[in-house]
């Protein structure tokens, strides 16, 4: 099936430093990605669509100017966390969507901000 | 707009015993539902989806779920679960048709805690 990788998959950085986390989709072109952010014993809450080519979609409430979208490649959109501190720590994970429409999740990233 | 609720935040169980997990949602569009499962420190994998059609739909690992247009509800249900079914299971909602845009929400999860 469908593989979509997310790298790095543990991430621990010093407060006020900006870390990237990479969401690719393997064997399909995904002009649609999503980024979600899970809190511990929480729901995944999306933070933003991502489009190729264009700018992303953010949701009401999250910093587009802390959380850096881009989408370059029909196979590669990567989440920046620009600043990072403690309470950005998180789980993040990425969903890409392919032109069925089905979507296939990646294994997520956890961030630690220390 | 759509939201979900899971009506148990925990659902703990012995291992062969039957399950069911609660799932409600509420759209003024139709919608897909889907159900996911997530293992710690791991991204979601989807169990079932409805998109139309039957409305008991089976899934992997012999999990099904049942749409129920008229009380809003898609119940998980597994006849006799496992030691490995313990996990968090995600219920989700999409737009239909034109209204699906790929994004989903996701109600608040149920742990599934599996007792030998």
């Amino acid at each position: 099936g469908a593989v979509v990788s997310q790298h790095p998959s543990r991430v621990i950085c010093k407060s006020g430093t900006s870390v990237k986390i990479e969401c690719r989709s393997l064997d399909f072109q995904a002009t649609t990605m999503f980024w979600y952010r899970q809190f511990p014993k929480k729901s995944l809450m999306l933070m933003a669509t991502s489009n190729e080519g264009s700018k992303a979609t953010y949701e009401q409430g999250v910093e587009k100017d802390k959380f850096l979208i881009n989408h370059a490649s029909l196979t590669l959109s990567t989440l920046t966390v620009t600043s990072a501190h403690p309470e950005d720590s998180s789980f993040y994970i990425c969903s890409a969507r392919a032109h069925t429409g089905e979507l296939f999740f990646g294994e997520g990233s956890r961030l630690t901000v220390l | 707009a759509q939201s979900v609720t899971q009506l148990d935040s925990q659902v703990p169980v012995f291992e062969e015993a039957p399950v069911e997990l609660r799932c409600n949602y509420s759209s003024s569009v139709s919608v897909y539902l889907f159900w996911y499962v997530q293992y710690p420190n791991q991204g979601l994998q989807l169990l079932l989806k409805y998109l139309s059609g039957s409305t008991l739909v089976k899934g992997i690992n012999g999990f099904e779920a049942e749409f129920n247009k008229s009380q809003t509800s898609f119940h998980l249900r597994k006849p006799s679960v496992h030691i490995s079914d313990t996990a968090e299971y995600f219920c989700a909602v999409s737009g239909y048709g034109s209204s699906n845009t790929g994004k989903l929400i996701f109600g608040q999860g149920t742990t599934l805690q599996v007792k030998p």
